[in-house]
């Protein structure tokens, strides 16, 4: 079955305590990125990946960083969370080079940070 | 820049027809996307429009007007499953498979 696995799905954490959340994918996307979603903002991206070991920010990269060592996990790591970024975040995959490729998304991990 | 608008909220009553619309301002446009979130879940795709004119799936259709910004999704026969946040989203030469976003519409499906 075709999907993005995100880890953990809800997670309460403090402030300047490092975290990641993983995400994997099993249909051999190049694409790769990650989305906050806060009320009224919609989803924002963070950073994004078009293939292994290349990365870039996105519109809203403060406070975090990713990596791409291989085409399936693109994991998301906060050095020093803070409560600004508490939100839901979403993992989301697709295929480059088709503009009508959708983008599979994965459930969602919901963060708080005290 | 890039804007896309649609309304925040809206109403309807099961077995009826809603139209949500969204309108959008960007360069490079690629086409657009039309998801659908249930709270707390993963947006689930909808359709895409790259052309002008009307793809029907369904109960669901998405129309295209490129030279207006305009983009409208309609549900028809409204079931109580349909209560959801619609996202409207467009891709961008050039971007990949950057989508960027309007805030969607959350949809309330009445008995």
């Amino acid at each position: 079955e075709a999907q993005v696995t995100q880890n953990p799905r809800y997670l309460i954490t403090v402030t300047g305590k490092k975290l990641t959340v993983t995400c994997s994918q099993n249909m051999n996307h190049e694409y790769m990125s990650w989305y906050r979603q806060d009320p009224g903002l919609g989803l924002r991206q963070i950073y994004y990946s078009m293939n292994v070991e290349v990365t870039d920010k996105g519109d809203v990269p403060e406070g975090y960083k990713v990596s791409r060592k291989e085409k399936r996990n693109f994991p998301l790591i906060l050095e020093s969370p803070s409560p600004n970024q508490t939100s839901l975040y979403f993992c989301a995959s697709s295929l480059i080079g088709d503009s009508a490729a959708e983008a599979f998304f994965g459930q969602g991990t919901r963060l708080t940070v005290v | 820049g890039q804007n896309i608008d649609q309304p925040t909220e809206m109403t309807a009553t099961e077995g009826a027809i809603v139209q949500i619309n969204c309108t959008y301002q960007t360069s490079g446009f690629n086409g657009l996307f039309w998801y659908q979130q249930h709270a707390g879940e993963a947006p689930t795709f909808l359709s895409y429009n790259v052309l002008d004119g009307l793809e029907e799936k369904g109960r669901f259709s998405s129309f295209l007007s490129r030279s207006k910004g305009y983009s409208y999704l309609l549900l028809k026969e409204l079931q109580m499953k349909d209560s959801a946040s619609y996202l409207c989203a467009v891709n961008r030469y050039n971007q990949g498979g950057k989508l960027i976003f309007g805030q969607g519409t959350e949809l309330s499906v009445k008995p």
